[in-house]
């Protein structure tokens, strides 16, 4: 069984700190998805991460894939209270396989 | 263009009431999907649905019940609610690129 580990569970930090999520499998993934999802909506698609020590940038949002594609990062610069949410990272078993998901890391950013 | 709706948006049941979850696409996209979602649990899935007229168990299936009407709906049934069924449930269809949620059912049950 693929499990995703992902860590911290919570965060709670000031606004205009750094802060690292990571998320974790004993599996290689094929390619791994991160979602945020804010209060009472469904999780959104952060962002797609396919090769190994592969970057992504998305404003303020780093996503690094492992070398191994067993670990991803999360890497969050001069955090705001926008940020707020759950984060939760994603991939499947196989191709044809549903996603399975963390548990999710729920970073609070206050003002 | 709605995406994916979900209704009801808040569900009250006592214990051994039925109810059931609707789910409806415009995206026309064959996959579609059933969590639920449980503080400190992630999303698990209950049941999916690959293709009109054809439906699989997920993660936590017992208790639960899927109908896929037709391309653009899927339904959740339960048949006789349990307080361990309280949850927010979650339908998403998948696109080429990702799951697209719907905004979620909040259900008690007492």
């Amino acid at each position: 069984t693929q499990l995703l580990e992902q860590s911290p569970q919570f965060l709670s930090i000031q606004e205009g700190e750094n802060l690292t999520v990571y998320c974790n499998s004993s599996s290689v993934f094929s390619s791994l998805q991160w979602y945020r999802q804010e209060p009472g909506e469904g999780p959104v698609l952060l962002v797609t991460v396919v090769t190994g020590g592969e970057v992504k940038k998305l404003k303020r949002l780093t996503f690094q894939f492992g070398d191994a594609r067993k670990d991803s990062s999360l890497h969050i610069t001069a955090a705001q209270p926008g940020d707020t949410g759950l984060y939760l990272c994603a991939s499947k078993r196989s191709g044809n396989t549903p996603l399975v998901f963390g548990k999710g890391t729920r970073l609070s950013v206050i003002a | 263009n709605a995406g994916v709706t979900q209704t009801p948006k808040f569900q009250v049941l006592k214990t051994g009431q039925s109810m059931t979850l609707q789910c409806a696409q415009d995206m026309n996209h064959n996959s579609m999907y059933w969590y639920r979602q449980d503080p400190g649990m992630g999303l698990r899935l209950i049941y999916y649905s690959a293709s009109e007229g054809t439906t699989d168990k997920g993660e936590v299936p017992n208790g639960y019940n899927v109908s896929r009407l037709n391309k653009r709906e899927f339904s959740l049934r339960l048949e006789s609610a349990a307080p361990s069924q309280t949850s927010v449930y979650f339908c998403a269809i998948q696109t080429r690129a990702e799951q697209y949620f719907g905004p979620g059912t909040r259900l008690t049950v007492t």
